[in-house]
């Protein structure tokens, strides 16, 4: 039973508009959440992550919103550009510190 | 620093064989990840090693799988025998702590994989 769902395996934008990325968690033990990025050919790369006790964290063009009681989580990227074409992943992790991957969403941004 | 260093990085072997992939982490990181990455399971974690003693092994699929970590600056996870359900990418990532506290330590830093192909 997965535990992080990104129900999304594809997304498209065009460059320059918003891309948003979602995730759902089952487990409400989790209190850290993080999202990374990953090329063809490389390992995940962590992007940003929040905690529990916030429910919004932004870093340049990315936005991570959190909604606990809806266990829900997005990504933003404003404005998208072709470079952001890559693998999100979104993770979380509860009191054991091990971080449960979701599957992943393939994001294309468009030129 | 080179970063999380994974070899090989594609593998090619027939089912029954033994396979060894090795990683080396990243320097002064106490601790080492080893991953999955399937299409149907995505990233999932196998076994993780702080100060080279393995803590939690629960994720390692079957008694084929064994991971060891001798030093401080080398790991291998081993597939004995190797079967085509076991093709994959499997990741090796160390960090300084465990994630929680959203501190740059905790932040794990993937190698680039091994590309497994079981015959």
């Amino acid at each position: 039973d997965q535990q992080v769902k990104q129900n999304s395996p594809s997304l498209s934008v065009q460059e320059g508009r918003i891309s948003i990325l979602n995730c759902d968690y089952t487990n409400s033990m989790f209190d850290y959440f993080l999202w990374y990025k990953k090329y063809p050919a490389e390992g995940p790369t962590f992007l940003i992550s929040i905690s529990s006790i916030k429910d919004k964290n932004e870093d340049g063009r990315f936005t991570v919103f959190l909604n606990k009681s809806a266990k829900h989580l997005s990504l933003h990227i404003v404005p998208s550009q072709p470079g952001d074409s890559a693998v999100y992943f979104c993770a979380a992790s509860g009191s054991a510190r091990q971080l449960t991957f979701g599957s992943g969403t393939q994001l294309t941004v468009l030129p | 620093d080179a970063g999380v260093i994974q070899s090989p990085r594609h593998e090619v072997t027939e089912m029954g064989q033994e396979v060894t992939l090795r990683c080396k982490p990243i320097s002064g990181h106490d601790y080492l990840f080893w991953y999955r990455q399937t299409m149907m399971r995505g990233l999932e974690l196998l076994i993780y090693f702080n100060n080279n003693v393995p803590i939690d092994d629960s994720g390692m699929p079957e008694d084929r799988f064994s991971a060891k970590m001798p030093n401080a600056s080398f790991s291998t996870l081993k597939i004995q025998p190797s079967e085509p359900r076991d093709s994959a990418v499997y990741f090796c990532a160390s960090s300084q702590g465990l994630a929680g506290g959203g501190t740059l330590q905790e932040t794990q830093y993937f190698g680039p994989g091994t590309r497994l192909l079981v015959l």
